[in-house]
């Protein structure tokens, strides 16, 4: 199976200051179709983790546009331009290139 | 919009059996894959199990294959998970999540599975 890592795992960030998460994965995530389907989601204390961006940049519906995703083959960055107090929670990636879809460890955000 | 509502878990001893469903509305659920996700406490995110659209094909992770039956039924927008031999190592929070383009977009609640004598 693809293994996926994040960095860091802890990130503590001062409000309105930019927070980034790196996403790393064993395999290329380039699919044979061209796509990369590697995604971000949000997971709030006590909620169900809600996508924030698919195929590596695109921002979900309703998702503010302090959120981006960039990267490609085995190399993804999430980044929240100004962290806001409702950004805390645990942020994990996942990839749906290869089966079966694996998910990154989390890294969990707070407020300095 | 788009809402999966599980339900069904609780605590069961090891080696016992619990059937997970999960409602789904707000979309046309024959039209999708759906799948199982669990979280056990303080681990990462593990995909279970997925089913077709018709339910005409189920796959499943190594680690609840032969244990784990995923079904569905489209007439009743809802999907299950029937879990037999369950062991400790399989307690956490389940969530149905619905597929769509290689990727999970909407997701339940959750239902806590607790496997413990």
């Amino acid at each position: 199976d693809v293994v996926m890592t994040q960095s860091p795992l802890s990130l503590p960030v001062t409000l309105g200051q930019p927070a980034s998460i790196s996403c790393r994965s064993s395999q290329s995530l380039v699919h044979s179709n061209g796509n990369t389907y590697l995604a971000w989601f949000q997971q709030r204390p006590g909620q169900s983790p809600r996508r924030l961006i698919y195929k590596v940049s695109n921002r979900d519906s309703g998702v503010p546009d302090r959120f981006s995703g960039s990267g490609s083959g085995t190399d993804f960055t999430l980044k929240i331009s100004r962290v806001e107090a409702e950004d805390v929670g645990v942020y994990f990636c996942v990839q749906g290139t290869h089966w079966p879809p694996v998910f990154g460890p989390g890294t969990k955000v707070d407020i300095k | 919009e788009v809402q999966l509502v599980e339900s069904g878990g609780g605590l069961v001893q090891p080696g016992g059996s619990l059937r997970l469903s999960c409602a789904a509305s707000g979309f046309t659920f024959r039209n999708y894959y759906m799948n199982w996700v669990r979280q056990a406490p303080g681990k990462e995110l593990e995909w279970v199990a997925n089913i077709k659209p018709d339910g005409s094909d189920t796959y499943y992770a190594d680690s609840v294959k032969g244990r784990f039956t995923i079904s569905r039924d489209n007439p009743k927008s809802s999907l299950y998970l029937q879990m037999n031999s369950l062991r400790a190592e399989d307690t956490a929070v389940y969530y149905c999540a619905r597929g769509f383009d290689h990727m999970f977009d909407f997701w339940g609640q959750g239902a806590l599975v607790t496997v413990s004598s």
